[in-house]
């Protein structure tokens, strides 16, 4: 597949707890984004690293990409019940075309 | 809110009835998106509109027929319809690739 793969799959973890997702693609890039998405609702776009990048933060979150491990992490840190949504990492392919992997479902247990 | 709008957000209808989907958007994006988004499979590019004009198709049956008047509109015009085209259909407009916005979603169930 040339869409990106999320892991784990599924994640439930207790508030306050750090969360971590994983993303893996197969072709080069020139950035990585993550979304995320509410049930049955639009992606909000979360971030955006480039492939010139290491580390990036934004508020609770940290998103680490290794592009010689072709693989991108996205890290919550004390998460909260309002993080509990899917999450999607993505890449360009072509000139505008943006590829989803398949996401991770995260859930916060009060 | 993303500043993206939908409309219908719920939508059910039988497989021989034509209906229409709309996006609308007032961010000054001139790229708008179509998506599908199936339960259990990853979010489907379907048609992508750059000032207008259709850059991208992505292989969709002719049943779903998109239209974008100006950079503002999209429609998803549906007809004769399958049980398997219901989904979750998304629309989202850019100004670059590299941040789309998205809209709440239409939730499509064909009968």
């Amino acid at each position: 597949s040339q869409q990106g793969e999320e892991d784990p799959q599924a994640l439930s973890i207790q508030e306050g707890e750090n969360a971590t997702m994983n993303c893996s693609y197969k072709t080069s890039i020139n950035n990585l984004q993550w979304y995320r998405q509410n049930s049955g609702r639009g992606l909000v776009h979360l971030i955006l690293i480039r492939s010139n990048e290491r580390e990036k933060h934004s508020g609770r979150l940290r998103v680490t990409l290794d592009t010689s491990k072709k693989s991108s992490s996205l890290l919550i840190t004390a998460s909260r019940a309002a993080d509990t949504a899917s999450y999607f990492c993505a890449r360009i392919q072509g000139a505008q075309k943006l590829v989803f992997g398949q996401g991770t479902r995260l859930t916060i247990n009060p | 809110e993303t500043g993206v709008t939908q409309t219908p957000r719920h939508l059910v209808m039988g497989m021989t009835n034509k209906k229409s989907l709309k996006c609308e958007q007032h961010l000054g994006h001139n790229a708008m998106y179509w998506y599908k988004q199936s339960a259990k499979k990853p979010l489907e590019l379907m048609f992508v509109y750059n000032f207008k004009e259709q850059t991208e198709n992505n292989s969709v049956p002719s049943r779903f027929s998109p239209e974008c008047p100006n950079s503002s509109h999209l429609f998803l015009h549906l007809h004769t319809l399958q049980p398997e085209d219901s989904a979750l259909y998304l629309c989202a407009s850019s100004r670059t690739v590299d941040e789309q916005f998205f809209g709440p979603g239409t939730r499509l169930t064909v009968l």
